[in-house]
């Protein structure tokens, strides 16, 4: 069956940097894009970009722009998301979602089981 | 970036009861609207794409409704399954947006 397994919860220090990996199984890794979105602490879901795993092109949210870099390994099916400049509101479960699509509409399915990067002095 | 906004932000509701929740874009989204569900502690699932196709696996007593800027899910008999929280999610633009959520509790 389709999945995504994400990497562990990371604590960091404010300005450092954090990578979350995401192992894909169960479907040709490069024929779906993949998604980043974050949850903060009791709040709504907020996406951050996608990567196209087969060229490796990316697509990142305005507000992420010069923090994020989402890359992949096509060898291992696993895509990667890290963070920079870290700041204590960027506390938050990160998720990995698989692009889903049909005529043009896209949608998330499945999602990665989240990784809490907590941000922390 | 479109705005997404949920209505109500929570509600409390009985088992058998029919529930409407609605989502309104700050700009036409066209039929770009998707629908997830999300328990406590797990990710989000998928329900509905395209305003009203029901994903595989979900049970019929949810649909989905609306085009352009007004959207609603309902649920038409609550079950004690589907206790939890509920965001509308557009991909018509980059950044694809999601509303806050919809919290949706036992009376």
């Amino acid at each position: 069956q389709v999945q995504l397994v994400q990497s562990g919860a990371e604590v960091k220090k404010p300005g450092a940097s954090v990578k979350v990996s995401c192992k894909a199984s169960g479907y040709t890794f490069t024929d779906y894009y993949m998604h980043w979105v974050r949850q903060a602490p009791g709040q709504g879901l907020e996406w951050m970009g996608r990567i196209n795993p087969n060229s490796g092109d990316t697509n990142y949210a305005q507000r992420f722009q010069g923090r994020v870099t989402m890359t992949r390994d096509t060898s291992i099916t696993t895509a990667y998301m890290e963070l920079s400049r870290l700041r204590s509101d960027d506390t938050a479960l990160y998720y990995c979602a698989r692009d889903e699509s049909s005529s043009s509409y896209n949608w998330f399915d499945p999602w990665g089981q989240g990784t809490l990067v907590t941000v922390s002095s | 970036d479109i705005q997404m906004t949920q209505s109500p932000s929570s509600l409390s509701a009985s088992v058998g009861d029919r529930v409407t929740i609605t989502c309104r874009a700050s700009q036409t989204v066209s039929s770009y609207l998707n629908w997830y569900q999300q328990k406590p502690g797990k990710a989000p699932k998928v329900l509905m794409y395209a305003v009203s196709s029901l994903q595989s696996g979900v049970p019929s007593r949810f649909s989905g409704g609306g085009s352009g800027k007004d959207f609603t899910l309902t649920i038409s008999s609550l079950q004690p399954e589907d206790f939890a929280t509920y965001y509308c999610q557009q991909t018509y633009n980059t950044p694809w947006t999601f509303g806050q959520g919809t919290k949706v509790e036992i009376k």
